[in-house]
């Protein structure tokens, strides 16, 4: 069973056209939720972390947001350069220091 | 500083050969990662070192051979690959202990012919 679902799998974006990627987890006793964006060929560029529903944060024109049973990635006024793979992860819920499983992530293309 | 360094950066290797992947890391993080990455698919974990022991290991072929030298480095051996094992192969690190974000190399791109 997936516990990481991602939403779109692919999303094309006119330029300063906002939308949002949805991340929805099925994980209980949630012990974070991270955005990763991607690059092709290079490694994932860790965006932001979300530990407790409610919780906003912020960097340029992305915004993540955390309820008890999904993550958003609000995009506003997307440029080109933004034009990545946003993938989301989360913890499982196993003792001690488990590594993170990722969603099958979103391919953002933003046109000019 | 939040980087982590992996080399090389790209690799052509022989069904015959042996050759190694490198790591390295200077955020003081004791759990280090290996991680596979085909095209349009998430990562896939393949091995976790904590303390630099390997903690897991996710029923990965022997053909794939890590070792974590010191609390710096990761190194993954690679001998008698095959062509399917072409992929990106991604190296991370994070606090040992906590449910924080893991940071990422630029990964080695590999192909076996």
């Amino acid at each position: 069973e997936d516990q990481v679902t991602q939403s779109p799998e692919a999303l094309r974006l006119q330029e300063g056209e906002s939308s949002s990627l949805n991340c929805s987890y099925t994980v209980s006793g949630l012990r974070g939720l991270f955005w990763y964006r991607q690059d092709p060929g290079k490694g994932p560029e860790f965006l932001f972390t979300l530990y407790s529903a409610g919780e906003e944060k912020e960097k340029e024109r992305l915004k993540a947001t955390l309820t008890k049973k999904e993550s958003f990635l609000h995009i506003t006024a997307p440029k080109p350069e933004d034009s990545a793979t946003y993938l989301c992860a989360v913890h499982p819920p196993l003792g001690g220091n488990t590594p993170l499983v990722f969603g099958k992530g979103t391919r953002l293309s933003v046109i000019a | 500083d939040t980087e982590v360094t992996q080399t090389p950066k790209h690799l052509v290797m022989g069904m015959t050969n042996k050759k190694s992947l490198k790591c390295e890391q200077h955020m003081g993080h004791r759990a280090m990662y290996w991680y596979k990455q085909k095209a349009k698919k998430p990562p896939e974990l393949m091995f976790v070192y904590s303390y630099e022991k390997l903690s897991i290991n996710e029923s990965v072929p022997s053909r794939f051979s890590p070792e974590c030298p010191n609390s710096s480095l990761l190194n993954l051996h690679l001998h008698a690959l095959q062509p399917e094992d072409s992929a990106l192969y991604l190296c991370a690190s994070s606090q040992e202990g906590a449910y924080t974000e893991a940071f990422f190399g630029q990964g080695t791109r590999l192909t076996v012919v």
